[in-house]
């Protein structure tokens, strides 16, 4: 079966670099939402999206920004990225009213040095 | 806002016995969704076991299954006849889902299960 896919699973930036997350969401899937996960943390809502629409938006730092385009893939960019921001970033999918719960992708590894 | 409170950091238990891992959440709603969810150490996110608040039934999944308490706000997960892989961090989590539309899920700080041999 299709799953969310993440890429890159690792990346590697400097301070104040710009990076960008990619996610696919299973076909079918209406919305995406985005997680981060500190180490040694539970996963913090970042944003979602319903239908390429914003839906919800959590503790996401203005220096982040996300959009889902036509094709249903999100994006995650991350400007001026500090060490604080080093963590797994995690996406996923679900339909309808998600009461069977999200899938969730692997996760992509970033680390900033 | 709703909040979740896992206040075992850390439980072991020998392979073959049953661990009960705890649970307790503060909300005003009345229709929600709880989870648990599995990490193990590839950091994939796996849902165990879902349930639906309105349900007074107890949900089960093969060897895990939950104790929901409604009025109690608790929700602990069962794991019957521990495996080696069920070694991970378990992580409950709270959803107030939208109409028509999936909601941000709201996680507790996580216990991390080892099954000892």
């Amino acid at each position: 079966a299709a799953g969310v896919i993440q890429s890159p699973r690792h990346l590697i930036k400097e301070k104040r670099e710009t990076a960008t997350l990619k996610c696919y969401p299973i076909p079918r899937h209406d919305t995406v939402y985005w997680y981060q996960q500190g180490p040694g943390q539970d996963p913090q809502f970042l944003i979602s999206f319903y239908e390429k629409m914003q839906s919800d938006k959590g503790s996401i730092p203005d220096r982040f920004s996300a959009q889902q385009f036509s094709d249903y893939h999100s994006e995650l960019n991350m400007s001026s990225l500090e060490l604080g921001d080093s963590a797994l970033y995690f996406c996923a999918s679900s339909f309808g009213d998600a009461n069977y719960g999200y899938t969730f992708g692997s996760g992509t590894r970033l680390t900033v040095v | 806002a709703q909040t979740v409170t896992q206040s075992q950091p850390e439980m072991s238990v020998q392979e073959a016995e049953t661990v009960t891992l705890s649970c307790t959440y503060d909300t005003s709603e009345s229709n929600y969704y709880l989870f648990w969810y599995k990490q193990p150490p590839s950091r994939q996110m796996i849902l165990v076991i879902r349930q639906e608040a309105y349900k007074q039934q107890n949900a089960t999944e093969n060897r895990f299954s939950v104790n929901f308490q409604k009025a109690a706000k608790s929700f602990s997960l069962k794991i019957s006849d521990s495996q080696l892989g069920d070694t991970a961090m378990y992580f409950c989590a709270f959803m107030k889902p939208k109409e028509t539309s999936g909601s941000r899920l709201t996680f507790g700080e996580g216990t991390q299960l080892t099954v000892n041999p």
